[in-house]
């Protein structure tokens, strides 16, 4: 079975300082992607960053990075100099390579304190 | 570039009354589409999916259904809709073979 944890449902961090956010995944597939959407109060899903399974280098998009553990099944985000803008809910999802399916973590939500 | 739109954006219906939210892509062809439903302060749960005109697949048993008339349309129906079906509806779209969703604004629901 295939399941995505985000365990930590609200996170605060300081306007211009890095903050992690934690994903964890399992599954018994090889091959399989790792993603995280951007949800502001607005309620679209923005799509920030992608890690496949066997990508040695972890992902990087502008101040997004994934910090990809594959042996502890873990994809955590990391958003660097954080920015008013950027509060708002994280989700982590994962998607085997076989099946049309993306599993959605709970989320987390990030507010970015002036 | 390709856009996704969600009509509409906000809906207030009674217990039992019918549904149909409409969710089209533009700047692509042969797309892969999908309904979510999100419900309050929660992930998103996978409804439907197409992998082209005609063909839904259903991931969860309700008293929803879907259809993809054409190529670049999803849509999402109900006979009779229950409060359970309230949420937040996302439809989304990637293509044939690709690795990203592309998630449209979403349509509130409220069944009171």
């Amino acid at each position: 079975a295939q399941k995505i944890t985000q365990t930590q449902p609200g996170m605060f961090v300081q306007e211009k300082e890095a903050v992690t956010l934690d994903c964890t995944y399992d599954t018994s597939d090889q091959s399989y992607g790792l993603f995280w959407y951007k949800q502001p109060s607005s309620g679209e899903m923005i799509f920030l960053i992608y890690q496949g399974s066997y990508d040695e280098q972890n992902a990087t998009e502008g101040r997004y990075s994934l910090n990809f553990q594959k042996a502890r099944k873990s994809a955590n985000l990391v958003i660097s100099a954080s920015q008013l803008g950027d509060s708002a809910m994280y989700f982590c999802a994962m998607r085997p390579a076989t099946g049309n399916q993306f599993y959605f973590g709970t989320g987390t939500s990030l507010t970015v304190i002036p | 570039s390709q856009t996704i739109h969600q009509w509409p954006a906000t809906l207030v219906q009674p217990v039992g009354s019918p549904l149909s939210l409409e969710c089209t892509v533009e700047g692509t062809s042969n797309p892969n589409l999908y309904w979510y439903r999100q419900a309050a302060g929660r992930g998103l749960q996978l409804l439907f999916y197409s992998v082209g005109i005609g063909q839904i697949s259903s991931e969860v048993p309700q008293n929803l259904s879907a259809s993809r008339p054409q190529d670049r349309q999803f849509i999402l129906s109900s006979k009779k809709l229950l409060l359970s079906d309230s949420g937040f509806y996302l439809c989304a779209w990637e293509t044939s073979g690709g690795s990203e969703q592309f998630f449209g604004p979403g349509t509130r629901l409220t069944v009171l």
